[in-house]
């Protein structure tokens, strides 16, 4: 079963709009989410995080929003540039878990000129 | 440069020939994780490491696959008797026990491995 899920699998935005990123989850005991972008041939990147007991952090251009009862998250990047076109994934760990993360299947941003 | 790195980048092998992958994380992370990457998903947890001891393998890792961190600084990971359904990125990240960067891991570039 998909713990984490991001069901759009792409998005397209035009260079210097914001960007929405979204991310559900069904396993009631994470309590910690991450961002990671993904660039072709290389690892995962880290890119910003937060705990459960906050519902918003901000990094620069970059916001993650955690909704709890909804559980769900979003990343907001704002304005967006085409240097971030790549694969996003959420991510999220248990507490107690060792903090081994459970990645959802990712979106690919496309970021237009 | 002091990320993770990972040997080899690339791996191609035949079915059922052994194959082992190595990861040096960053030096002074206690924990090491290991994750395996299919077309289309994101990366999926195989096992981790703090220091030497193994603490928990996941249950997509079958009795095939063994990995070890002899000295609780580099890693291997071994998989015998390849299958074509083995064929995927290998992905390897450290993290801190404590401070700023606890809940964070930091991912090295990855092994592909194709299984012909």
């Amino acid at each position: 079963d998909q713990q984490v899920k991001q069901n759009s699998p792409s998005l397209s935005v035009q260079e210097g709009r914001i960007s929405i990123l979204n991310c559900d989850y069904t396993n009631s005991m994470f309590d910690y989410f991450l961002w990671y972008k993904k660039y072709p041939a290389e690892g995962p990147t880290f890119l910003i995080s937060i705990s459960s007991i906050k519902d918003k952090n901000e990094d620069g251009r970059f916001t993650v929003f955690l909704n709890k009862s909804a559980k769900h998250l979003s990343l907001h990047i704002v304005p967006s540039q085409p240097g971030d076109s790549a694969v996003y994934f959420c991510a999220a760990s248990e507490l107690g878990g060792g903090n081994k993360l459970t990645f959802g299947t990712g979106t690919q941003l496309k970021v237009e000129l | 440069d002091t990320g993770v790195s990972q040997d080899p980048r690339h791996k191609i092998t035949k079915r059922g020939q052994n194959v082992t992958f190595r990861c040096d994380p960053i030096s002074e992370h206690n924990r090491l994780y290991w994750y395996r990457q299919t077309l289309g998903q994101g990366p999926e947890f195989l096992t981790y490491f703090q220091n030497e001891a193994q603490l928990e393998k996941s249950r997509l890792l079958s009795d095939r696959f063994s990995a070890e961190r002899p000295k609780g600084s580099f890693s291997t990971l071994e998989i015998q008797r390849t299958e074509q359904g083995d064929s995927a990125m290998y992905l390897c990240a450290s993290s801190p026990l404590a401070g700023a960067s606890y809940n964070e891991q930091f991912f090295g570039p990855g092994t592909r491995l194709t299984v012909l």
